[in-house]
């Protein structure tokens, strides 16, 4: 597709439960990025992807949260045994370093909600 | 401590009126970009100002970048219904942190017909 996609839109989640959410980055896009928007609120950077790997891991804000990459495309976010602060807007974007600008263009998001 | 902080947190104007954001950084940057945000969803990139301009315009918007005082401006010009939406500052960092953008907390502009 020509811009970034996640997956699902919505999700509605109970305690303690796993989630996947899933980004589909722009076409040759090396770079992928998640963050974390709660109400009202900035976005907080989780993690970086540079191709398959992650050099900057540091905003993810507990060992529940992990993330991959696989063939410098899809990555996965995935919160285990939620709870309820994670309920928050979780945003993906991508940006190529093809230009010397870090450009980000983002998906629309997944709203998760841990009941 | 966030590394972009917007004021006003909240702006109403009308339809016609400029609308001016600022926000405030703390460290060294390379570029400085303002994105928009409709309905508490994705982020579409305005414009970018490098750390050695000063003013850049693209079509109804002016950014304004001043290092010294570590702040920018962005004026929306003649403002429409349509542009109702939060506006998010965001910078990078020097060297090997700039792949990494760091966002304020975003001005919510309304525009009222």
């Amino acid at each position: 597709g020509a811009g970034v996609s996640q997956s699902p839109s919505n999700k509605v989640t109970e305690k303690g439960k796993d989630v996947e959410l899933r980004c589909d980055p722009i076409s040759g896009h090396t770079a992928l990025y998640w963050y974390r928007q709660s109400l009202g609120q900035g976005l907080e950077f989780l993690i970086y992807f540079q191709g398959n790997s992650a050099p900057d891991k540091s905003g993810l804000p507990s060992d529940r949260f992990s993330a991959e990459r696989t063939g410098g495309s899809v990555s996965t976010l995935t919160i285990q045994r939620t709870q309820q602060e994670d309920s928050a807007v979780y945003l993906c974007a991508s940006s190529s370093y093809l230009t010397l600008k870090n450009i980000q263009y983002f998906g629309a998001g997944t709203r998760l909600s841990v009941l | 401590s966030q590394q972009g902080e917007e004021d006003p947190q909240a702006l109403s104007i009308q339809e016609g009126e400029n609308a001016t954001m600022n926000c405030s950084y703390k460290t060294s940057i390379n570029n400085l970009q303002w994105y928009r945000q409709n309905s508490g969803r994705g982020l579409v990139h305005l414009i970018l100002i490098r750390s050695n301009e000063r003013e850049k315009h693209s079509g109804r918007l002016r950014v304004t970048l001043d290092t010294s005082k570590k702040s920018s401006s962005l004026l929306i010009t003649a403002s429409r219904a349509a542009d109702t939406a939060s506006y998010f500052c965001a910078t990078d960092g020097r060297g090997g942190s700039n792949y990494k953008l760091t966002f304020g907390k975003g001005t919510l502009l309304t525009v009222n017909p």
